[in-house]
């Protein structure tokens, strides 16, 4: 099955610095791929994604980029506020869409330094 | 809309109770899932649905068991619960044909 590997697990940067959070994958028929924002006590919100026939999207502070020869995919956040604080997850829908459910990565825990 | 809800928030559970979590979209998506959220492993699918009646096995569904009598509705069943099981359980469910999942708020469930 599909396997997702993110790094790094904490990543503490100071405000108004950029943050990048990388993410591998090993199906290569995987076509999907979101990042979602995880607060404290709260459900997964999405807040970018990415198809497997776009290498890059942008919105607003957030860019994803995707490089589907390395199996590699990448969240940016530039102009880091102290809201980005949260626990960040990549995934990957596996066997190429259909009814597959998510396979997410273990989560980066992102710190914003006042 | 409500989006997806989940019944119970918490719960309490002594080793080898049952219980039955309650899942319930008003989007009319067809595809539902269950995941199970523990410390330092992200999040790994239980069960999931593919429509009224269907059910298929994810990553981790042993001990678990679930069912879609309505479309609406996905319940997911731990007939003797174990320590081991003590996690949060996320409901999901998407459209057809649409990639975005939606997720409930979230079941904390310890078991002692």
């Amino acid at each position: 099955g599909e396997n997702v590997e993110q790094h790094p697990s904490t990543l503490s940067v100071q405000e108004g610095d950029s943050a990048v959070i990388k993410c591998t994958y090993s199906d290569s028929a995987s076509n999907y791929f979101p990042w979602y924002k995880q607060e404290l006590g709260k459900r997964p919100q999405l807040i970018i994604d990415i198809r497997s026939n776009v290498g890059e999207k942008k919105d607003q502070r957030i860019a994803v980029t995707l490089n589907k020869t390395a199996k590699h995919f990448s969240l940016h956040i530039t102009e880091t506020q102290p809201e980005d604080s949260a626990v960040y997850f990549c995934a990957a829908i596996p066997s190429g869409g259909g009814a597959d459910g998510l396979t997410f990565g273990k989560g980066t825990h992102l710190i914003i330094q006042p | 809309n409500a989006g997806v809800t989940q019944t119970p928030k918490f719960r309490v559970l002594k080793t080898g109770q049952s219980m039955t979590l309650l899942c319930a979209q008003d989007m009319n998506h067809e595809y539902m899932y269950w995941y199970r959220q523990d410390p330092g492993m992200g999040l790994r699918l239980i069960h999931y649905s593919v429509g009224e009646g269907t059910t298929a096995k994810g990553e981790v569904p042993d001990g678990y068991n679930v069912s879609r009598l309505k479309k609406q509705n996905f319940l997911l069943g731990l007939e003797s619960a174990a320590p081991s099981q003590t996690s949060v359980y996320f409901c999901a469910s998407r459209q057809g044909q649409g990639n975005e999942q939606y997720f409930g708020p979230g079941t904390r469930l310890t078991v002692t």
